[in-house]
């Protein structure tokens, strides 16, 4: 059983940029959730991706977009990065996407916006 | 106020004693709580579920009052390797979002 891959591990953007961030869900999963997580804090919501459409967001502007594709894997794309931009994005899948699912988090994604 | 909200330590203990951990939630509606843990620089990963009645997994037992909206998680006998941070989690709502508190760091030393 091959768990949540995600790339790249590590990248380094400039304001203003675009990024795009890759998930692949743990086998059997039909559910992402992606999540940032800045230096000294827990990771935040971000949205959750379920049969393709989004179902839940969090308190992220709308630069903050994603996909899932028919494979259950997912993107995540910031348009216009900013400084605060900078953290640790984890993709998680789960079961399911209702309900208090057990979340598989990937090793995550380091951006750095300079 | 932040939704989930735990003391960020960190905690020094030395090996084999007892540390406790407490979070409290501000959301009413909140149904379900986790304990995550997390090492340096790796992703969070599942420790326990938490339910009312108190529940023990080896060294590590957890608790909820929802009356008082307050988890507890409790470390027995700790070992160096129980060094990481301990993320406090609810789950609000029909979809998986989870609400993470800061964590708490703990630090096991000989």
């Amino acid at each position: 059983e091959t768990g949540v891959t995600q790339s790249p591990t590590h990248l380094i953007k400039t304001r203003g940029q675009q990024v795009t961030l890759r998930c692949s869900s743990q086998s059997g999963h039909n559910t992402v959730s992606w999540y940032q997580q800045a230096l000294g804090q827990g990771p935040q919501f971000i949205f959750q991706y379920y049969r393709e459409e989004e179902n839940g967001r969090g308190n992220f502007p709308p630069r903050f977009s994603g996909l899932q594709f028919p494979n259950y894997s997912s993107e995540l794309n910031v348009n216009a990065l900013e400084l605060d931009d900078s953290a640790l994005y984890l993709c998680a899948s789960s079961l399911e996407a209702f309900g208090a699912n057990v979340l598989t988090f990937g090793a995550g994604s380091r951006l750095t916006v300079l | 106020r932040k939704e989930v909200e735990q003391d960020p330590g960190p905690f020094n203990v030395p090996e084999g004693a007892t540390v406790a951990f407490n979070c409290t939630y501000s959301n009413s509606a909140s149904q379900s709580f986790f304990w995550y843990r997390q090492d340096c620089r790796k992703e969070p990963k599942l420790l326990m579920s938490v339910y009312s009645s108190g529940n023990e997994d080896g060294r590590f037992t957890a608790q909820l009052n929802r009356a008082s909206q307050y988890i507890s998680l409790l470390i027995r006998d700790s070992k160096l390797s129980d060094s990481a941070t301990y993320l406090c989690v609810a789950h609000t709502g029909t979809a998986s979002k989870l609400t993470f508190g800061t964590g708490t760091r703990l630090q096991v030393t000989l």
